[in-house]
């Protein structure tokens, strides 16, 4: 079975600065797709950036991007110029072409924003 | 466009009541999903279907159970609720081509 870890249950950043979200997953599959969710006190589950294992570029999203190293099965999130808007819990989650596509997720990360 | 909407918003049921959870979809997505969410922890899939009449079982999907008898909507069934069923339930769904999936804005249920 997969399973996807996060290993900070909280980080802080300063308003306007960088901050990285870490996550690793263990997987046997070679064609598997990764994600980050925002979810805000609203508790809204919000798509920030998906991440096709097949390519090796890195994905981005304005100010948002991601460090994918598939050997060491690590995704981690990078915010830059954060925002207080970007206070959120963020969940890294994965998906692979089998047994309906779920999602599995990790155990979130709570972000805070100080300004 | 409505995208995923989930009925209700927010439940209180007595333990050993019976109820359903309605999520519909308006983009003619074959893939559905229920999630519960507890405390502090990610999702965890109940119950997916890929397609009209079609359902199968995820993670945890003891004491649920979950019908497709119409495209657009997945019904979620709890048939004696129990108090660790207490949770926020989302739905989700997802199209062709490996689309992420498009999530519900939650139903948070609390079993007494």
């Amino acid at each position: 079975a997969q399973t996807v870890t996060q290993s900070q249950p909280e980080m802080s950043v300063q308003e306007a600065e960088t901050v990285t979200l870490s996550c690793t997953y263990d997987t046997s599959e070679s064609d598997y797709y990764l994600f980050w969710y925002k979810q805000p006190p609203s508790r809204q589950m919000i798509l920030v950036i998906r991440q096709e294992a097949y390519k090796q570029q890195n994905a981005t999203e304005n100010r948002f991007s991601v460090n994918f190293q598939k050997a060491a099965k690590s995704f981690s999130l990078k915010i830059s110029d954060s925002q207080l808007g970007d206070a959120a819990m963020y969940f890294c989650a994965y998906s692979n072409n089998n047994a309906g596509n779920m999602l599995t997720f990790g155990g979130g990360t709570r972000l805070m924003v100080k300004p | 466009n409505a995208g995923v909407t989930q009925t209700p918003k927010f439940r209180v049921l007595k333990t050993g009541q019976s109820m359903t959870l309605l999520c519909a979809q308006d983009m003619n997505h074959e893939y559905m999903y229920w999630y519960r969410q507890d405390p502090g922890m990610g999702l965890r899939l109940i119950h997916y279907s890929v397609g009209e009449g079609t359902t199968a079982k995820g993670e945890v999907p003891d004491g649920y159970n979950v019908s497709r008898l119409k495209k657009q909507n997945f019904l979620l069934g709890l048939e004696s609720a129990a108090p660790s069923q207490t949770s926020v339930y989302f739905c989700a769904s997802m199209g062709p081509n490996y689309q992420p999936q498009h999530f519900g804005d939650g139903t948070r249920l609390s079993i007494l």
